[in-house]
Protein backbone atom coordinates (compact mmCIF):
# COMPACT_ATOMS: atom_id res chain seq x y z
CA UNK A 1 0.00 0.00 0.00
CA UNK A 2 1.66 3.83 -0.56
CA UNK A 3 2.42 5.45 2.00
CA UNK A 4 0.62 8.84 2.61
CA UNK A 5 1.58 12.21 4.43
CA UNK A 6 -1.22 14.37 5.87
CA UNK A 7 -1.34 17.28 8.48
CA UNK A 8 -2.18 16.31 12.03
CA UNK A 9 -4.19 19.30 12.49
CA UNK A 10 -5.99 22.39 10.62
CA UNK A 11 -8.28 25.52 11.53
CA UNK A 12 -10.74 27.22 9.82
CA UNK A 13 -13.47 29.74 10.36
CA UNK A 14 -17.07 29.07 8.94
CA UNK A 15 -17.29 30.09 5.27
CA UNK A 16 -13.80 29.84 3.98
CA UNK A 17 -12.19 27.27 1.88
CA UNK A 18 -10.35 24.22 3.45
CA UNK A 19 -7.60 22.58 1.34
CA UNK A 20 -6.00 19.20 2.95
CA UNK A 21 -3.06 18.07 0.84
CA UNK A 22 -1.90 14.68 1.00
CA UNK A 23 1.51 13.30 -0.42
CA UNK A 24 1.65 9.70 -1.36
CA UNK A 25 5.05 9.52 -3.45
CA UNK A 26 5.18 6.03 -3.91
CA UNK A 27 1.68 5.72 -5.25
CA UNK A 28 1.53 3.06 -7.96
CA UNK A 29 -0.12 2.77 -11.54
CA UNK A 30 -2.98 1.55 -10.45
CA UNK A 31 -3.59 3.07 -7.32
CA UNK A 32 -6.59 5.63 -6.44
CA UNK A 33 -7.42 8.41 -4.06
CA UNK A 34 -9.51 8.09 -1.64
CA UNK A 35 -11.22 10.41 1.07
CA UNK A 36 -13.59 9.98 4.26
CA UNK A 37 -14.95 11.21 6.90
CA UNK A 38 -14.91 10.64 10.51
CA UNK A 39 -17.11 12.89 12.83
CA UNK A 40 -17.00 11.58 16.53
CA UNK A 41 -18.49 8.43 17.88
CA UNK A 42 -19.13 7.68 14.42
CA UNK A 43 -17.83 5.14 11.68
CA UNK A 44 -16.06 6.79 8.22
CA UNK A 45 -17.86 8.14 5.55
CA UNK A 46 -16.98 8.38 2.06
CA UNK A 47 -16.11 11.67 0.64
CA UNK A 48 -14.54 11.35 -2.21
CA UNK A 49 -12.45 9.15 -4.78
CA UNK A 50 -10.11 10.03 -7.85
CA UNK A 51 -7.22 8.96 -10.22
CA UNK A 52 -6.28 11.63 -11.89
CA UNK A 53 -7.28 15.66 -12.41
CA UNK A 54 -10.15 16.74 -10.94
CA UNK A 55 -12.77 15.47 -9.23
CA UNK A 56 -16.00 17.10 -8.24
CA UNK A 57 -19.05 16.22 -6.29
CA UNK A 58 -21.65 18.02 -4.16
CA UNK A 59 -19.47 17.73 -0.93
CA UNK A 60 -15.95 18.41 -2.04
CA UNK A 61 -13.53 18.42 -4.89
CA UNK A 62 -10.09 16.36 -5.27
CA UNK A 63 -7.33 17.71 -6.92
CA UNK A 64 -4.95 15.26 -8.39
CA UNK A 65 -1.31 16.64 -10.37
CA UNK A 66 -0.34 14.66 -13.53
CA UNK A 67 2.16 12.96 -11.61
CA UNK A 68 0.03 11.87 -8.87
CA UNK A 69 2.15 12.15 -6.60
CA UNK A 70 -0.05 14.40 -4.20
CA UNK A 71 -3.64 15.08 -3.86
CA UNK A 72 -5.77 18.04 -2.53
CA UNK A 73 -8.83 17.80 -0.90
CA UNK A 74 -11.24 20.89 -1.34
CA UNK A 75 -14.08 21.77 1.20
CA UNK A 76 -15.85 24.88 0.19
CA UNK A 77 -17.35 27.22 2.19
CA UNK A 78 -16.93 25.22 5.57
CA UNK A 79 -19.31 25.32 8.43
CA UNK A 80 -19.03 24.18 11.95
CA UNK A 81 -20.73 21.10 11.16
CA UNK A 82 -17.35 20.08 9.17
CA UNK A 83 -15.26 20.03 11.53
CA UNK A 84 -13.89 16.19 11.49
CA UNK A 85 -11.25 13.76 11.04
CA UNK A 86 -10.12 13.26 7.33
CA UNK A 87 -8.21 10.18 5.87
CA UNK A 88 -6.28 10.12 2.68
CA UNK A 89 -6.13 6.79 1.37
CA UNK A 90 -4.53 5.52 -1.51
CA UNK A 91 -4.95 1.79 -2.91
CA UNK A 92 -5.93 -0.40 -5.89
CA UNK A 93 -9.23 -0.52 -6.61
CA UNK A 94 -9.57 -4.40 -5.81
CA UNK A 95 -7.92 -3.31 -2.17
CA UNK A 96 -9.90 -4.31 0.53
CA UNK A 97 -7.41 -3.55 3.59
CA UNK A 98 -8.34 0.00 3.76
CA UNK A 99 -5.17 2.30 5.43
CA UNK A 100 -6.45 5.15 7.25
CA UNK A 101 -3.28 6.89 8.86
CA UNK A 102 -4.28 9.10 11.66
CA UNK A 103 -6.04 11.67 9.24
CA UNK A 104 -6.27 15.22 9.88
CA UNK A 105 -8.53 16.90 12.28
CA UNK A 106 -10.02 19.94 10.88
CA UNK A 107 -11.36 22.39 13.20
CA UNK A 108 -14.23 24.51 11.83
CA UNK A 109 -14.40 27.81 14.44
CA UNK A 110 -17.62 30.36 14.15
CA UNK B 1 -31.96 -1.56 7.00
CA UNK B 2 -30.72 2.01 6.18
CA UNK B 3 -27.42 1.51 7.12
CA UNK B 4 -24.96 -0.59 9.23
CA UNK B 5 -26.17 -1.46 12.77
CA UNK B 6 -23.94 -2.44 15.13
CA UNK B 7 -24.20 -3.70 18.81
CA UNK B 8 -24.00 -2.64 21.74
CA UNK B 9 -22.55 0.53 21.14
CA UNK B 10 -20.77 0.60 24.22
CA UNK B 11 -19.76 -2.20 26.31
CA UNK B 12 -17.84 -2.33 29.16
CA UNK B 13 -16.09 -5.62 30.30
CA UNK B 14 -14.03 -6.72 32.94
CA UNK B 15 -10.82 -8.25 32.29
CA UNK B 16 -10.96 -12.05 31.31
CA UNK B 17 -14.77 -11.82 30.35
CA UNK B 18 -15.60 -12.89 26.87
CA UNK B 19 -17.40 -10.24 24.60
CA UNK B 20 -19.11 -11.11 21.50
CA UNK B 21 -19.96 -7.47 18.98
CA UNK B 22 -23.15 -8.02 16.60
CA UNK B 23 -22.92 -6.24 13.18
CA UNK B 24 -25.82 -6.04 10.50
CA UNK B 25 -25.23 -5.48 7.82
CA UNK B 26 -26.78 -3.14 4.83
CA UNK B 27 -29.15 -5.74 2.96
CA UNK B 28 -27.10 -7.57 0.17
CA UNK B 29 -24.00 -6.71 0.33
CA UNK B 30 -21.77 -9.13 0.11
CA UNK B 31 -18.76 -8.07 1.69
CA UNK B 32 -18.05 -7.20 5.19
CA UNK B 33 -15.42 -5.96 7.00
CA UNK B 34 -14.02 -5.25 10.74
CA UNK B 35 -11.91 -2.70 11.95
CA UNK B 36 -10.59 -1.16 15.36
CA UNK B 37 -9.81 1.83 16.04
CA UNK B 38 -7.97 3.08 19.04
CA UNK B 39 -8.47 6.47 20.99
CA UNK B 40 -6.67 9.00 18.85
CA UNK B 41 -5.85 6.38 15.80
CA UNK B 42 -7.16 6.14 12.76
CA UNK B 43 -9.43 2.66 11.87
CA UNK B 44 -6.96 -0.60 10.95
CA UNK B 45 -8.09 -3.60 9.18
CA UNK B 46 -8.83 -6.69 11.55
CA UNK B 47 -10.96 -9.33 9.13
CA UNK B 48 -12.82 -9.67 5.79
CA UNK B 49 -15.71 -11.88 4.28
CA UNK B 50 -17.05 -12.54 1.25
CA UNK B 51 -20.51 -13.83 2.15
CA UNK B 52 -19.97 -16.19 4.58
CA UNK B 53 -16.44 -16.79 3.83
CA UNK B 54 -13.80 -15.35 5.96
CA UNK B 55 -11.20 -14.76 3.04
CA UNK B 56 -8.59 -12.61 5.32
CA UNK B 57 -8.30 -12.53 8.69
CA UNK B 58 -4.70 -11.20 8.77
CA UNK B 59 -5.23 -8.52 10.98
CA UNK B 60 -6.77 -9.78 14.45
CA UNK B 61 -4.24 -8.91 16.97
CA UNK B 62 -4.29 -13.01 18.87
CA UNK B 63 -6.19 -15.65 18.34
CA UNK B 64 -8.54 -14.52 21.05
CA UNK B 65 -10.27 -12.66 18.36
CA UNK B 66 -12.53 -14.66 16.26
CA UNK B 67 -15.00 -12.93 13.89
CA UNK B 68 -18.24 -15.18 11.97
CA UNK B 69 -20.36 -14.81 9.53
CA UNK B 70 -22.69 -18.01 9.34
CA UNK B 71 -25.08 -17.18 6.63
CA UNK B 72 -23.47 -14.32 4.72
CA UNK B 73 -25.40 -11.53 6.40
CA UNK B 74 -25.38 -10.68 10.57
CA UNK B 75 -21.70 -10.82 11.73
CA UNK B 76 -19.99 -11.40 15.00
CA UNK B 77 -16.98 -10.44 16.19
CA UNK B 78 -15.45 -12.17 19.60
CA UNK B 79 -13.20 -11.25 21.86
CA UNK B 80 -12.02 -13.55 24.46
CA UNK B 81 -10.58 -13.36 28.14
CA UNK B 82 -10.43 -9.49 27.10
CA UNK B 83 -7.40 -7.49 28.09
CA UNK B 84 -6.97 -3.84 28.53
CA UNK B 85 -4.96 -3.67 25.34
CA UNK B 86 -8.49 -4.69 23.71
CA UNK B 87 -10.15 -1.35 24.74
CA UNK B 88 -11.30 0.49 21.61
CA UNK B 89 -13.86 1.06 18.74
CA UNK B 90 -14.65 -1.83 16.76
CA UNK B 91 -16.32 -0.57 13.60
CA UNK B 92 -18.15 -2.83 11.04
CA UNK B 93 -18.15 -2.02 7.45
CA UNK B 94 -20.14 -3.66 4.18
CA UNK B 95 -20.10 -3.12 0.43
CA UNK B 96 -21.85 -4.46 -1.93
CA UNK B 97 -18.28 -5.17 -4.26
CA UNK B 98 -16.82 -8.08 -4.53
CA UNK B 99 -13.17 -7.02 -3.39
CA UNK B 100 -13.34 -4.16 -5.02
CA UNK B 101 -14.56 -1.62 -1.93
CA UNK B 102 -12.67 1.03 -2.78
CA UNK B 103 -14.81 3.97 -2.08
CA UNK B 104 -17.59 2.23 -1.64
CA UNK B 105 -17.63 1.16 2.41
CA UNK B 106 -20.36 2.01 4.67
CA UNK B 107 -19.04 1.99 7.85
CA UNK B 108 -22.02 1.53 10.94
CA UNK B 109 -21.32 3.69 14.14
CA UNK B 110 -19.09 1.71 16.17
CA UNK B 111 -18.94 -0.40 19.33
CA UNK B 112 -16.66 0.89 21.95
CA UNK B 113 -15.34 -1.26 23.90
CA UNK B 114 -14.00 -0.99 27.39
CA UNK B 115 -12.11 -3.19 29.46
CA UNK B 116 -11.64 -2.50 33.11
Amino acid sequence: LAKTTQPISMDSYEGQEVNITCSHNNIATNDYITWYQQFPSQGPRFIIQGYKTKVTNEVASLFIPADRKSSTLSLPRVSLSDTAVYYCLVGPANDYKLSFGAGTTVTVRA
Amino acid sequence: GAGVSQSPRYKVAKRGQDVALRCDPISGHVSLFWYQQALGQGPEFLTYFQNEAQLDKSGLPSDRFFAERPEGSVSTLKIQRTQQEDSAVYLCASSSSRGSPTGELFFGEGSRLTVL
